[in-house]
Order: structure tokens, then C-alpha cells, then sequence
């Protein structure tokens, strides 16, 4: 099986552009999670899709929005960006269905200038 | 809450040392899942080992080993004659919905040749 991918891999904005970052599953699973990755603050989860529908959030401003559709694919999105959004943003899939494991793709850099 | 604690941030050893990564963790679940991940520099979370709450036998892959100890609340990583192909950095993670992932702030591990 394919494993999950991201696009794009690096990008680059100015504050307060807006960023869409795509992610598709390992075809079959059905939950999607975002995370980002900072030096100082670690892996930090973002939130979590499951059949289009949001089952977790963590603790971000309402600047970043996340969707999934109907073939499981998810976008996320952070509007008005902020030179503190430079990241590395992962995603993960899982089954979702008590298969507790989620894989993660490999990442899109976005750099804020 | 649910927290996971790991004290070391860099380790070095010279290649065909063992190293043992420690992992703390808290939570107040009885029903909870512990993961490693390795972390290459390309970025990609790679998945280790995942182990159940209620499973606490150790278990070996080749020349990986874990140590999963309820009654301290630790699930150590431990590389046996480690290779510089080891060198990355290995998070450690705790979930108990399998929705949400609570990740410690990583061990960076280089091996020296």
C-alpha cells in the first residue's frame, strides 16, 4: 500500500498570506491528523478528521482550519499567517476504528517571511 | 492529563554501543497505547513499535528492544549495537482514544562511526 503523502513539500509565504496543505491517507484509513513541528514547542497535535466530520482539536488559534472529504483526503489551512507558523507540518492516518496506530507522511515545510 | 516525559535531548555513543532511551509517561487511563517513532532527518515519522496498556511483556526486533514497566509508568527504547543509521531522533507517545497523540520531546541520538 502507498503510504500517506503530502503536498507540497515546502513552501514559502509572507505574513499574512494564506496556505492550504493537502494530505492523503493510506488508502482504507479513515482518520486524519495534523500535527506541527516546531523547535521550541515539539510536536504539537493540531486536530483530527473522521468520516469529514472533526473529532479532536487542540489548542491553535481559529487561523487554522482543517476539512476532510469524502474519499478521506483532508486540507488544512492557516490564514493571515504569522512569522510563528514556520513549521513542519505532518499528518498522520489511522484506521480510526480502535486501529490505534496512525503513520505519518512526510511532511510539508512551510516557511513564513 | 496525559503527558509523556522524555529527559534525555541529545545522546551520543559511538557506533556498536547499546543506548537506552528512557520514556516517562502519565496518564490516568487504565486503557492507554505507548508508541515510538523514529524520526530521520528527512523529516518522516517512522513507526517503531506500539504497545497496549494491558500488555506488558517486552518485546525484541532484531536489535531494538522495549521495556514496558506500568509500575514506574516507562516504556524504554533500547538499541543494541547501535550503527549510524540509527541516528535520528525517536519520540515517544501516549493515546488512549487512538485520535489524539501525545508526543514527548524527542531524543536525538547520533551515532558515531
Amino acid at each position: 500500500k502507498a503510504g500517506v503523502t503530502q503536498t507540497p513539500r515546502y513552501l514559502i509565504k509572507t505574513r499574512g498570506q494564506q496556505v492550504t496543505l493537502s494530505c492523503s491517507p493510506i488508502s482504507g484509513h479513515r482518520s486524519v491528523s495534523w500535527y506541527q513541528q516546531t523547535p521550541g514547542q515539539g510536536l504539537q497535535f493540531l486536530f483530527e478528521y473522521f468520516s469529514e466530520t472533526q473529532r479532536n482539536k487542540g489548542n491553535f488559534p481559529g487561523r487554522f482550519s482543517g476539512r476532510q472529504f469524502s474519499n478521506s483526503r483532508s486540507e488544512m489551512n492557516v490564514s493571515t499567517l504569522e512569522l510563528g507558523d514556520s513549521a513542519l507540518y505532518l499528518c498522520a492516518s489511522s484506521g480510526g476504528d480502535g486501529q490505534e496506530t496512525q503513520y505519518f507522511g512526510p511532511g510539508t515545510r512551510l516557511l513564513v517571511l | 492529563a496525559q503527558k509523556v516525559t522524555q529527559a534525555q535531548t541529545e545522546i551520543s555513543v559511538v557506533e556498536k554501543e547499546d543506548v537506552t532511551l528512557d520514556c516517562v509517561y502519565e496518564t490516568r487511563d487504565t486503557t492507554y497505547y505507548l508508541f515510538w517513532y523514529k524520526q530521520p532527518p528527512s523529516g518522516e515519522l517512522v513507526f517503531l513499535i506500539r504497545r497496549n496498556s494491558f500488555d506488558e511483556q517486552n518485546e525484541i526486533s532484531g536489535r531494538y528492544s522495549w521495556n514496558f514497566q506500568k509500575s514506574t509508568s516507562s516504556f524504554n527504547f533500547t538499541i543494541t549495537a547501535s550503527q549510524v543509521v540509527d541516528s535520528a531522533v525517536y519520540f515517544c507517545a501516549l493515546t488512549y482514544t487512538g485520535n489524539q497523540f501525545y508526543f514527548g520531546t524527542g531524543t536525538s541520538l547520533t551515532v558515531i562511526p
